[in-house]
């Protein structure tokens, strides 16, 4: 099992710029939840999705960012445009009901200059 | 609504010491509780969980945790530090009623002296 993937690991990208992060969670998992972390906020829960279907977004900071799960193995979240203030580290976790724990991702390093 | 307060945003302990690093938590219902360990540029990873069980959860590394309703506490704490114990832990609390929602902790930085 190789765990949660993201890509990429790092990214840099320049005010205004679309950004888009990837993830592959667990094979067998259906729920999928996408996390920011930043000195000022902690962790914070933006949007999770169960079989595929988004169930609470109310951690979406802004109409910038959108996430999508097309399919069981994929998910992207998106800021279009990005800004600064959204530098932060994006987590990525899938976990099953019966599991009650996430497996995390090693997260995307996100710097907006 | 079910949260978590982590006393202390920092610790530092002796190499060999006791670690004690103290969560409460609020809840309604019986809660499912969580410790996950952050070590740098790293994802989260479970430490231990409480679903309803033992109130004395084992988990990896040589950690445990004791679940009291009384106290509303759930402390994580290891005999002896080792210096590869120095990371961020986060205490956290499932939202059940909202399908497997996690509400994390602030997150407390453990420091090990050698």
């Amino acid at each position: 099992d190789a765990g949660v993937i993201q890509s990429p690991r790092h990214e840099v990208t320049e005010m205004g710029q679309e950004v888009t992060l990837r993830c592959k969670p667990i094979s067998g998992h259906d729920y999928l939840f996408w996390y920011r972390q930043t000195m000022m906020r902690g962790l914070e829960l933006l949007i999770y999705f169960n079989n595929n279907v988004p169930i609470d977004d109310s951690g979406m900071p802004e109409d910038r960012f959108s996430a999508k799960m097309p399919n069981a193995s994929f998910s992207t979240l998106k800021i279009q445009p990005s800004e600064p203030r959204d530098s932060a580290v994006y987590f990525c976790a899938s976990s099953t009901r019966e599991s009650y724990g996430y497996t995390f991702g090693s997260g995307t390093r996100l710097t907006v200059v | 609504a079910q949260s978590v307060t982590q006393l202390g945003s920092h610790v530092s302990v002796s190499e060999g010491a006791l670690v004690l690093l103290r969560c409460n938590y609020s809840s309604s219902v019986p809660p499912y509780l969580f410790w996950y360990v952050q070590y740098p540029n790293q994802g989260l990873q479970l430490l231990l969980k409480y679903t309803s069980a033992a109130t004395l959860v084992k988990g990896i590394n040589g950690f445990e945790a004791e679940f009291k309703k009384s106290e509303t506490s759930f402390h994580l704490t290891k005999p002896s530090a080792h210096m590869s114990d120095a990371a961020e832990y986060f205490c956290a609390v499932m939202i059940y009623s909202s399908a497997s929602k996690i509400i994390f902790g602030s997150g407390t930085r453990l420091s090990i002296r050698p």
